[in-house]
């Protein structure tokens, strides 16, 4: 099946630092792309709808300007946390969508932890 | 606004026993409704889809619209089931609309 990529699978950083997330389907082409977060013991969350060459969509409640991201190529997405807060750790997942039949392909997932 | 409503935290059973994991949600439309599967450690993973009807591992699902419910079903649990299911809904904008969870436990 499909595969999807995350790197790095878990980051620590500095408080008022930026951390880039990538996230890659290696064996397909996926025009849109989803990040997810996850918090502990809870669902997952839709943070935003990335698509190939144009603005990604942002779920209500998510800042933009601080959840940067960039889907340059059909295989390539970017999530930049920008100056990260503590409040920021958490799960961060991706999926990529096929067509027919459609479908999500989930990334491991990255670990972000801001102290 | 459409929502998933997994009402159980965890669920633990005997293996061999029957299993059912509830989903209901809510959604004006024509849903379309998943189960995902992640196991310790695992990344997310499709088990199936209503449209489908298809029988993944042992487990089914009937979508019941008149019920609005898509519950997970398995006969006879196995241990190598143990693992957190998630119900899923497409809306049609393509991003899934996720339930809460469900842990399942399978005691051998």
């Amino acid at each position: 099946g499909a595969v999807v990529s995350q790197h790095p699978s878990r980051v620590i950083c500095k408080s008022g630092t930026s951390v880039k997330i990538e996230c890659r389907s290696l064996d397909f082409q996926a025009t849109t792309m989803f990040w997810y977060r996850q918090f502990p013991k809870q669902s997952l969350m839709l943070m935003a709808t990335s698509n190939e060459g144009s603005k990604a969509t942002y779920e209500q409640g998510v800042e933009k300007d601080k959840f940067l991201i960039n889907h340059a190529s059909l295989t390539l997405s970017t999530l930049t946390v920008t100056s990260a807060h503590p409040e920021d750790s958490s799960f961060y997942i991706c999926s990529a969508e096929t067509g027919d039949p459609y479908e999500q392909y989930f990334g491991p997932g990255t670990r972000l932890t801001v102290t | 606004a459409q929502r998933v409503t997994q009402p159980e935290k965890l669920l633990s059973v005997f293996k061999g026993a029957p299993v059912e994991l509830k989903c209901n949600y809510s959604y004006s439309g024509s849903p379309e409704l998943f189960w995902y599967v992640q196991y310790s450690r695992q990344r997310l993973q499709l088990l199936l889809r209503h449209i489908s009807r298809e029988s993944i591992k042992g487990f089914t699902a009937d979508l019941n619209k008149g019920e609005t419910s898509f519950h997970l079903k398995k006969p006879f649990a196995q241990e190598e089931d143990s693992a957190m299911y998630y119900c899923a809904l497409n809306t049609g904008r393509r991003a899934l609309t996720f339930g809460s969870g469900t842990r399942l436990q399978v005691q051998p």
